[in-house]
């Protein structure tokens, strides 16, 4: 089992706002990271740190942390914003790296 | 713009050892602000992190595979590798290799900005 818990999936209205999270108590400590995987592609890194975004990352895309929750924020979401959505960060013990499970966000 | 590729063979037999390696264009392993890391995933599954390794040679590994991974870093060739023993169909996944920063900025933070394409891994006799 993960250490970081995510919703298996999200649907949102094209054009709409949609929030993933991801829970664990490592996130007290750690910064989460969250990527992009679109079906038979690599993941894209969407969010780091605090809330930063990778050059060519349309900044529809944001983050947010509180307590034990990271969130990803995709404000007006598109088409072409149907993937999975997977966060990391350290572990508890923040040696190691941790995924979520992922999250599959539909766009309507 | 820096560019990994992962390359080993796609069949592995049980029992045996799988073998990839990631050649980095572009960029240098021998970088001191970067991490290099390994991670897979089976069909329909989520991301595993494998391991990760600096330029010194320190690693981490996944305590849950730990006993069965190495990587290592040759920075003559620009590469690391992963070696992971034993195998069964468990292990069966595309492998990623992946570019990472790590450190402390108020909190810890670890993230891998720069992927491979992946390549896909069976175990099978």
């Amino acid at each position: 089992s993960s250490e970081l818990t995510q919703a298996p999936a999200v649907s949102v209205a094209l054009g709409q706002t949609v929030r993933i999270t991801c829970q664990g108590d490592s996130l007290r400590r750690s910064y989460a990271s969250w990527y992009q995987q679109r079906p038979g592609q690599a993941p894209v890194l969407v969010i780091y740190d605090k809330n930063n975004r990778p050059s060519g990352i349309p900044d529809r895309f944001s983050g947010s942390s509180s307590g034990n929750t990271a969130s990803l924020t995709i404000t007006g979401a598109q088409a072409e914003d149907e993937a999975d959505y997977y966060c990391s960060s350290r572990d508890s013990s923040v040696t190691h790296l941790v995924f979520g499970g992922g999250t599959k966000l539909t766009v309507l | 713009q820096v560019q990994l590729q992962e390359s080993g063979p796609g069949l592995v037999k049980p029992s045996q050892t799988l073998s990839l390696t990631c050649t980095v264009s572009g960029g240098s392993v021998s970088s001191t602000n970067y991490y290099w890391s390994w991670i897979r995933q089976p069909a329909g599954k989520g991301l595993e992190w494998i391991g990760r390794i600096y330029t010194s040679g320190n690693t981490k590994y996944s305590p849950s595979l730990k006993s069965r991974v190495t990587i290592s870093v040759d920075t003559s060739k620009n590469q690391f590798s992963l070696k992971l023993t034993s195998v069964t169909a468990a292990d069966t996944a595309v492998y990623y290799c992946a570019r990472g920063a790590s450190g402390y900025d108020d909190y810890y933070y670890y993230y891998m900005d720069v992927w491979g394409k992946g390549t896909t891994v069976t175990v099978s006799s």
